[in-house]
């Protein structure tokens, strides 16, 4: 089975600030990795599809790039909106552990 | 535009049954892997099970392997997820998801 390593669990930032999450692999999945935005009550939100592919109406600050064993998803001027926990997911299979963004 | 649409949900004793069902339109269902995810009350969401296109071959989270079987009828375009010997904490929300596509979900409560 293929688990997802996600990091940080829990980052701190300012509104404007350019903020990386990570997601590591242990084996190779090429480009076959989603990430998700999940606020409180409601079900995760795709951001981002084949590990670079921007979901339709999804603003543009978001990007993720990546392949193999190493993602990353970028947010590039943290929104007030954007305080949330994030996941990665390899498709149909293991989630990371979320990386939830807060406010300093 | 891909559909997905889950059903069979409710309220369960433990030690009880319940068989889950998605109804996929919008692909072409026979060629791709097909995966259940939950999403339990305050909890992240987790991966439960994953089958191949052809039924061949299937994956499971641990906590749920021995007690949950998915299964696919590509004639129909359907997946299933039969769940027994249900526990309290399999109360969730459980999605039938496609790559990125996920459907509403249908909630699974295990309760005396």
């Amino acid at each position: 089975d293929i688990q997802m390593t996600q990091s940080p669990s829990i980052l701190s930032a300012s509104v404007g600030d350019r903020v990386t999450i990570t997601c590591r692999a242990r084996q190779n999945i090429n480009t076959w990795l989603a990430w998700y935005q999940q606020k409180p009550g409601n079900a995760p939100k795709v951001l981002i599809y084949e590990a670079s592919s921007l979901e339709s109406g999804v603003p543009s600050r978001f990007s993720g790039s990546g392949s193999g064993t190493e993602f990353t998803l970028t947010i590039s001027s943290l929104q007030p909106d954007d305080f949330a926990t994030y996941y990665c997911q390899q498709f149909n299979s293991y989630f990371g552990g979320g990386t939830k963004v807060e406010i300093k | 535009e891909v559909q997905l649409v889950e059903s069979g949900g409710g309220l369960v004793q433990p030690g009880g049954s319940l068989r889950l069902s998605c109804a996929a339109s919008g692909l072409t269902f026979s060629i791709y892997w097909m995966s259940w995810v939950r999403q339990a009350p305050g909890k992240g969401p987790e991966w439960v099970a994953n089958i191949k296109p052809d039924g061949s071959a299937t994956n499971y989270v641990d906590s749920v392997k021995g007690r949950f079987t998915i299964s696919r009828d590509n004639a129909e375009n359907s997946l299933y997820l039969q769940m027994s010997s249900l526990r309290a904490d399999d109360t969730a929300v459980y999605y039938c998801v496609f790559n990125q596509y996920w459907g509403r979900g249908t909630l699974v409560t295990v309760s005396s």
